[in-house]
């Protein structure tokens, strides 16, 4: 079956521009969550989804992040003023309940000039 | 401190070794530990779940101390296709998932 899809899979802007990343679950899959991994390190939590709601915002590095999931299904992470810093792989994972095995998709990479 | 530490390797081993992983988290009220696989310019795929009893999959051991903090991966009898970042995963109460940097393992000829 269809797994998790992320578009797009690269996305090169300029500094101070506005990004949206989009993450399709998989079918079914109540649970969402958005993670950042820089080279070298492993994922970092951002935001994590229960159906429409985020039951855990608590990652998102500051006011220029926010994602949606306004139908409980796709999910939208959105960046705004992007800075050099967020140059990243941006990933999507998604689970069949909240703390369930989470499947992952390929990553968008983001790269802010 | 971060939540969730690990060996920072690289461990590079012969085939045929035996390699174990450390990996420690500071939320004494975490729920569920994970390990991760992770290949090069990859997603991460799951490797296996660790429970308190400690776990066995072929040649992959998983084990648990809720007390110290503290979970391990012990991979015998190692393969080529071994090679890759193996990531601790813990999670919260609030099913937040807390990845840690990654060991990353070279298995070579």
């Amino acid at each position: 079956g269809a797994g998790v899809s992320q578009t797009p899979s690269n996305k090169v802007t300029e500094k101070g521009k506005y990004v949206e990343l989009r993450c399709d679950p998989i079918s079914g899959h109540t649970a969402l969550y958005w993670y950042r991994q820089s080279l070298g390190q492993g994922p970092e939590f951002l935001i994590y989804f229960q159906g429409t709601g985020a039951a855990d915002d608590s990652g998102l590095p500051n006011d220029r992040f926010f994602a949606v999931r306004p139908e409980g299904s796709v999910s939208t992470l959105k960046i705004q003023r992007t800075e050099r810093g967020d140059s990243a792989v941006y990933l999507c994972a998604s689970s069949l309940g909240g703390g369930e095995t989470q499947y992952f998709g390929p990553g968008t990479r983001l790269l802010v000039l | 401190r971060k939540e969730v530490e690990q060996d920072p390797g690289p461990f590079n081993v012969p085939e045929g070794a035996t390699v174990a992983f450390n990996c420690t988290y500071s939320n004494s009220a975490s729920q569920s530990f994970f390990w991760y696989r992770q290949d090069c310019r990859k997603e991460p795929k799951l490797l296996m779940s660790v429970y308190s009893s400690g776990n066995e999959d072929g040649r992959f051991t998983a084990q648990l101390n809720r007390a110290s903090q503290y979970i391990s991966l012990l991979i015998r009898d190692s393969k080529l296709s071994d090679s890759a970042t193996y990531l601790c995963v813990v999670k919260g109460n609030n099913n937040d998932m807390r990845f840690g940097a990654g060991t990353r393992l070279t298995v070579k000829p």
